[in-house]
């Protein structure tokens, strides 16, 4: 059974343009969610997270939203760059330690 | 700065035989992760080592896996017999402590294993 989902694979954006990525969760006693982004041959890198007594956090181009009563969660890079292409994964705590990964959404930037 | 790696970094061996995957962390992080990553899926959580304590092993899939750390530093994922479902890319991840806010996991770029 799959705690998170990510019901997209893949996801094409012309540059400067806003890229969408959204991800499920079931568990409502999910309280901290996370995304990472892979590049190809390497490991996932850490790119935002958000606690659920937010809704929004916010790093420079990236922001992710949370909607706790949908289940919900989605990155948003605005303006979208080539070197953003890769895959998303978002991530969501489970207990004090263990992480629940979704299946990832590629991203590619056209120039 | 030394990130995590992770040796060797593509590995291809027969069906049935056993295969050792290492990982070094970052020194000082006492946290240590060990994920699979099959084709076309997320992340799977094998185990977790945390200092002195006893490791987390419930997410290994089977008896044929298993996993040392040694010294709370280096560590060995072992498969016994292993067979073409094993085949995956296997990462390493570490941190200062478990999780939260301010514990971010750092991974290694994995081992890419292939079962003939």
């Amino acid at each position: 059974d799959q705690q998170v989902k990510q019901n997209s694979p893949s996801l094409s954006v012309q540059e400067g343009r806003i890229s969408i990525l959204n991800c499920d969760y079931t568990n409502s006693m999910f309280d901290y969610f996370l995304w990472y982004k892979k590049y190809p041959a390497e490991g996932p890198t850490f790119l935002i997270s958000i606690s659920s007594i937010k809704d929004k956090n916010e790093d420079g181009r990236f922001t992710v939203f949370l909607n706790k009563s949908a289940k919900h969660l989605s990155l948003h890079i605005v303006p979208s760059q080539p070197g953003d292409s890769a895959v998303y994964f978002c991530a969501a705590l489970s207990g004090t330690y263990k992480y629940i990964f979704g299946t990832g959404t590629r991203l590619k930037v056209l120039a | 700065g030394a990130g995590v790696s992770q040796s060797p970094s593509n590995k291809v061996t027969e069906k049935g035989k056993d295969v050792e995957l290492r990982c070094d962390p970052i020194s000082g992080h006492t946290a240590l992760y060990w994920y699979r990553q099959s084709l076309g899926q997320g992340l799977e959580f094998l185990i977790y080592f945390q200092g002195n304590s006893a490791p987390d092993k419930s997410g290994l899939p089977s008896d044929r896996f298993s996993a040392e750390r040694t010294g709370g530093s280096v560590s060995t994922l072992t498969i016994q017999r292993t067979q073409q479902e094993d085949s995956a890319v296997y990462l390493c991840a570490s941190s200062l402590a478990g999780a939260g806010l301010y514990n971010e996991q750092f991974f290694g770029p994995g081992t890419r294993l292939t079962v003939l």
